[in-house]
């Protein structure tokens, strides 16, 4: 069984450009979370999402920043008008089952580098 | 709103000794979940320990325990037989049992001397 997927590892934008962040969740895995990690701090949530709704997004900047779980294929995190202040690590995480009961596992995450 | 307070930047510990990591928390809430989770240097996210807030038992995984007081919203790790593997980013997190999102702290940077 796969583990949390994301992909790309690194990606680099120049301000202004779109960013889409992908990410796979683990086989059965029917709920997906994203988070933004500035360097040298802790993982800050963002969005959490079940296939085709969006559950919690009270972590989600109003603006620029959206993410969606479609029937099928990834989540996709997508962040247009990218700015300097978007580099950042993002993780995504996916459970079975609403979390706290159930654990969250973590992909690997995507480095967004804004020039 | 819940936070996750980790005192302690950087922390530093000799092989084979024992090392402890703080974490506080704010709750109102009396069922919960909190975790640690290990970062290396490769960034990926480990799950170290866990805890339900509702058990009295503290948790225990090998060579890592919790101290969990739930009275004083106190959970610290403890690293027995620190080994160079153990060299990481720490970070605690709370996750309620309504809501699903987990928060994380600052964390605490473990270096682990020879």
């Amino acid at each position: 069984n796969a583990g949390v997927m994301q992909n790309p590892r690194h990606l680099v934008r120049r301000r202004g450009q779109e960013a889409r962040l992908r990410c796979s969740p683990m086989k059965g895995h029917s709920h997906v979370y994203w988070y933004r990690q500035l360097p040298e701090e802790g993982l800050k949530f963002m969005v959490y999402l079940q296939k085709e709704n969006i559950i919690d997004e009270s972590g989600m900047p109003k603006e620029r920043f959206s993410a969606e779980f479609p029937k099928e294929g990834p989540s996709i995190l997508r962040i247009q008008q990218v700015v300097r202040g978007d580099s950042a690590a993002y993780f995504c995480a996916s459970s079975p089952g609403a979390s706290g009961y159930n654990e969250q596992f973590f992909g690997p995450g995507t480095r967004l580098t804004v020039l | 709103a819940q936070t996750v307070t980790q005192s302690q930047p950087e922390m530093s510990v000799q092989e084979a000794e024992t090392v402890t990591l703080s974490c506080t928390y704010d709750t109102s809430e009396s069922d919960y979940y909190l975790f640690w989770y290990k970062q290396p240097p490769s960034r990926q996210m480990i799950l170290v320990i866990r805890q339900e807030a509702y058990k009295q038992q503290n948790a225990t995984e090998n060579r890592f325990s919790v101290n969990f007081q739930k009275a004083a919203k106190s959970f610290s790790l403890k690293i027995s037989d620190s080994q160079l593997g153990d060299a990481a980013m720490y970070f605690c997190a709370f996750c309620s049992f309504n809501n699903n999102d987990m928060r994380f702290g600052a964390g605490t940077r473990l270096t682990v001397k020879p």
